[in-house]
C-alpha cells in the first residue's frame, strides 16, 4: 500500500513569507507526529495528532510554528514569517495505534529553505 | 532530554559485529530502533517495551535495561546493507507516544 507523503518535497522561501507543508498519513492510521531534522542529527519531535486532536505541542519551537489535522487525516504544518533558522527538513511519521508498542513510518519529508 | 548514543561513529569490515548504545538520564518505558540511509527516510528496526527485553531479526538484535536505562543494538556479522545511520528513540512514560532521539550512530561497512 502507498506510505506516508509529503508535499512539497522541496520549498524555497523567502524570510517573512509563511509556508504550509502537508503530510498524507498511511490510510487508516490513527496518530499522526511532526519532526524537524537537521543534517547529521536525529528527528526532533515537534507534535504529535490521535485522530484530529493535537496531544503535545510541547515541542514547536515558538508560536509562529502551528500543525492542524481537522479530519484526522491530513496534516498540515505552518510556519508563519519565516525565518532563515528555520531551515531544515521537515517529516512526518504515522503510527497505526497510540500505544507504544506500534512503529512510525516515516515519510520522505520536506526540504524547507528559507532564503 | 535527548538519549545518548555511543559511539557516533564506526566502520566495520563485511562480516564484523558492532554494538550500539544508547543511554538515558530519565527512565524509560520504551525504546524504538531505527535507521536511516543518506537521503531516504528513518525506517523502524524494533520497539523494545519491557526491560529485560530483547528482540531480534535477521542478525540484530537488541536488548533494553531499564534499571541502567539503556537500550543496546547489536549487529552480527554486518553486511553492506546495514550501512547507515542508526537513531534510538526514547518513550519516558506509558503513553507519552513522544519519541525523543538519539544524535545517532553512523555506521560504515566496507567490503
Amino acid at each position: 500500500g502507498a506510505g506516508v507523503s509529503q508535499s512539497p518535497r522541496y520549498k524555497v522561501t523567502k524570510r517573512g513569507q509563511d509556508v504550509a507543508l502537508r503530510c498524507d498519513p498511511i490510510s487508516g492510521h490513527v496518530s499522526l507526529y511532526w519532526y524537524r531534522q537537521a543534517l547529521g542529527q536525529g528527528p526532533e519531535f515537534l507534535t504529535y495528532f490521535n485522530y484530529e486532536a493535537q496531544q503535545d505541542k510541547s515541542g514547536l519551537p515558538n508560536d509562529r510554528f502551528s500543525a492542524e489535522r481537522p479530519e484526522g487525516s491530513i496534516s498540515t504544518l505552518t510556519i508563519q514569517r519565516t525565518e532563515q533558522r528555520d531551515s531544515a527538513m521537515y517529516r512526518c511519521a504515522s503510527s497505526l495505534n497510540p500505544h507504544s508498542s506500534y512503529e512510525q513510518y516515516f515519510g520522505p519529508g520536506t526540504r524547507l529553505t528559507v532564503t | 532530554q535527548q538519549p545518548v548514543q555511543s559511539p557516533q561513529a564506526v566502520i566495520l569490515r563485511e562480516g564484523e559485529d558492532a554494538v550500539i548504545n544508547c543511554s538515558s538520564s530519565k527512565a524509560l518505558y520504551s525504546v524504538h530502533w531505527y535507521r536511516q540511509k543518506h537521503g531516504e527516510a528513518p525506517v523502524f528496526l524494533m520497539i523494545l517495551l519491557k526491560g529485560g527485553e530483547q528482540k531480534g531479526h535477521d542478525k540484530i538484535s537488541a536488548s533494553f535495561n531499564e534499571k541502567k536505562q539503556q537500550s543496546s543494538l547489536y549487529l552480527t556479522a554486518s553486511q553492506l546493507s546495514y550501512s547507515g545511520t542508526y537513531f534510538c528513540g526514547t518513550e519516558n512514560g506509558q503513553g507519552a507516544q513522544k519519541l525523543v532521539f538519539g544524535q545517532g550512530t553512523r555506521l560504515t561497512i566496507n567490503p
